[in-house]
């Protein structure tokens, strides 16, 4: 079985671009977490998700960031007209329900040159 | 979510069991007491969580004051893999409270 799967795990993007980020639960799992963590820094949840919904996205910045879990595929993570600032290490999480332990994914490795 | 209160740093040698405290004195009593743990920037790994009882898994035991204002993530036989930060996280666990308050952690470092 395998684990939660992101990719890409590195992503470089020039100021201005968007960047895209995906995330692969484990299999029968539908609950979905986005964390982010900047350098040197704890992690900070951003959004989650449960199939075509999103149920809490009081960490997500208001502008330019937006995140989903369609019924088929992957959820994504996109970040619209990157800045310098939004250089960090992304996690997804999935579980299987909303109570227990997650499984988080190896992350992806934003840069913005 | 309470707060806790991890040392940031702490050694110890391979082989021996590593302690690691929390301080969680707000903690109500329906919140969870969880430890995860990061290695060199992968994803962070869960390792154990409990509520009043002492837990025991595979990797761990878990330790709670019968106060429940303190914990303790004893690793019995500690590796050079066991090099990581590990964060003490307390959660609700009802609707509504879904996510992780991470905070800075505890960096244990394994001395051969």
């Amino acid at each position: 079985n395998a684990g939660v799967m992101q990719n890409p795990r590195h992503l470089v993007r020039r100021r201005g671009q968007e960047a895209r980020l995906r995330c692969s639960p484990m299999k029968g799992h539908s609950h979905v977490y986005w964390y982010r963590q900047l350098p040197e820094e704890g992690l900070k949840f951003m959004v989650y998700l449960q199939k075509e919904n999103i149920i809490d996205e009081s960490g997500m910045p208001k502008e330019r960031f937006s995140a989903e879990f369609p019924k088929e595929g992957p959820s994504i993570l996109r970040i619209q007209q990157v800045v310098r600032g939004d250089s960090a290490a992304y996690f997804c999480a999935s579980s299987l329900s909303r109570t227990g332990g997650y499984t988080f994914g190896s992350g992806t490795r934003l840069t913005v040159v | 979510d309470a707060k806790t209160t991890q040392p940031p740093s702490m050694d110890c040698a391979e082989g021996r069991a590593a302690n690691l405290p929390c301080n969680h004195s707000t903690i109500s009593g329906n919140e969870y007491v969880y430890w995860y743990r990061q290695i060199h920037s992968q994803g962070p790994q869960y390792i154990i969580h409990g509520l009043k009882n002492n837990e025991t898994n595979e990797m761990a035991s878990l330790i709670i004051t019968e106060d429940r204002k303190s914990s303790t993530l004893i690793l019995p036989h500690a590796t050079l893999r066991d090099t990581a930060v590990y964060y003490c996280i307390v959660r609700v666990t009802n609707f509504g409270n879904e996510k992780l308050t991470f905070g800075t952690g505890t960096r244990l470092t394994i001395i051969p």
